[in-house]
């Protein structure tokens, strides 16, 4: 079975630091997709990133940077120099692919960052 | 382009009430879901549509009743809810289903049960 874990609940930090949210994964399959989205007080959930299991490629997309890992499976997530518009609830997930469906994609349970002023 | 449109945005309502969420897709997508978001609780998938068929249905209590009469809208008419059931309700929608589409969302309907 799937699972995702993310042992962050909260974090605070100041405008201006770096911020990494930790992303563990589990899953029998050799092949499966990982996904970050950002939950805004808006409440929708916005697409972030998209990796599958044969890309370690780490990417960085302007502020943002993830780290994929699968000898610890590990897919973290690095806001550099963060703002206050990044104050959101993070959500990893992992979709299982050789069988699997959009519809059993397992989010984990979230990290609410707040960044202060 | 407006994406997943969701309405109401807030919602209270009696045990003993009926009401409907409504969902809208603007982005020619096939596939609809229903998602439920409680406090401290991972996402819960609800329901899936795809091209109007019901693919799945995860052991949701019937007092929850989808309906999806087009690819571009989705509803989820409630009857009889219970506090428990109070919670945020998330449309998403996305192209396919394969493993590794991904979901666009709205924003929810945050409902409050009494």
């Amino acid at each position: 079975a799937q699972k995702v874990t993310q042992a962050q609940t909260e974090i605070s930090v100041v405008e201006k630091e770096d911020v990494t949210l930790d992303c563990v994964y589990e899953t029998r399959d050799t092949t499966y997709y990982l996904f970050w989205y950002k939950q805004p007080p808006s409440g929708e959930l916005v697409f972030l990133i998209r990796r599958n299991s044969f890309d370690e490629q780490n990417e960085i997309s302007g502020r943002y940077s993830w780290n994929f890992q699968k000898s610890t499976s590990s897919f973290n997530f690095t806001i550099t120099a963060s703002q206050v518009v990044d104050s959101a609830v993070y959500f990893c997930a992992l979709s299982e692919g050789e069988s699997g469906s959009a519809r059993q994609l397992t989010f984990g349970s979230g990290t609410q960052l707040t960044v202060l002023p | 382009e407006t994406g997943v449109t969701q309405t109401p945005r807030h919602l209270v309502m009696g045990m003993t009430n009926k009401k409907s969420l409504k969902c809208e897709q603007h982005l020619g997508h096939n596939a609809m879901y229903w998602y439920k978001q409680s406090a401290k609780k991972p996402l819960e998938l609800m329901f899936v549509y795809s091209l109007e068929e019901r693919v799945e249905n995860n052991s949701v209590p019937s007092r929850f009743s989808p309906e999806c009469p087009n690819s571009s809208h989705l509803f989820l008419h409630l009857h009889t809810l219970q506090p428990e059931d109070s919670a945020l309700y998330l449309c998403a929608s996305s192209y396919g289903q394969g493993a590794g589409e991904k979901l666009f969302f709205g924003s929810g309907t945050q409902l409050s049960v009494l």
